[in-house]
């Protein structure tokens, strides 16, 4: 079946640090790859997604790009900021089953960043 | 585009009561919903996948008679927590699926967060 592994957490960082958060994959096919966030006390938001091999997501300056030779799809910010403390998911969907299609979630991480 | 809503936001209940959330699509059509369960920093569960018109499938281990899903139209999916007992407090998500760019993608709706007393 499908999985999602995610780095373990927490993860604090200073204001304007580099931000990686690794992602390793497992699935039959060709999934669709997303990153979501998650704030206190709210649902989740679209981060960024890749559809196919080599795509690269960004978004507010977060970027991901789909690996399939190492089935990764490792989350990337340059200088991270205060308001991008939020807990952060690694999520894959195969897309064969169309509307039906089953997002398969990470564990999340918890990101912290102190001014 | 492509927004969720839910309702109601926050609701608190004597255990032993039925509870309903509305899980809304506002700006698009969506013959598929999803519903989560959410406990305090852990991932999210998938408890079940509601389709438009029919009986929905619940995952291994979700209480079909318990959590009561109805989506009786393209934009409406509803939850409801019969009998609820103080350990089925819990957030709750719905997401709806939209095709509109070519692939399936989840939107979610903001979140539950059900208190039984």
């Amino acid at each position: 079946g499908n999985s999602v592994t995610q780095m373990e957490g927490p993860v604090t960082l200073s204001e304007e640090a580099f931000l990686t958060i690794n992602c390793t994959y497992t699935a039959t096919g060709y999934p669709s790859l997303f990153w979501y966030v998650q704030y206190p006390g709210e649902g989740l938001q679209l981060l960024l997604k890749a559809t196919k091999a080599d795509d690269k997501g960004s978004n507010k300056g977060f970027e991901a790009t789909y690996r399939k030779e190492t089935t990764s799809f490792h989350l990337e910010k340059g200088s991270v900021q205060v308001s991008d403390s939020a807990v952060y998911f690694c999520a894959l969907s195969d897309q064969r089953a169309g509307a039906n299609s089953k997002l398969t979630f990470g564990k999340g991480i918890t990101l912290s960043v102190r001014p | 585009g492509a927004v969720v809503s839910q309702h109601p936001s926050r609701v608190i209940c004597k255990s032993g009561t039925s509870v309903k959330i509305e899980c809304r699509s506002l700006d698009f059509q969506a013959t598929t919903m999803f519903w989560y369960r959410q406990f305090p920093k852990q991932s999210l569960m998938l408890m079940a996948t509601s389709n438009e018109g029919s009986k929905a499938t619940y995952e291994q281990g979700v209480e079909k008679d318990k959590f009561l899903i109805n989506h009786a139209s393209l934009t409406l999916s509803t939850l409801t927590v019969t009998s609820a007992h103080p350990e089925d407090s819990s957030f709750y998500i719905c997401s709806a699926s939209w095709g509109g760019q070519g692939f399936w993608e989840q939107y979610f709706g903001p979140g539950t967060r059900l208190t039984v007393t």
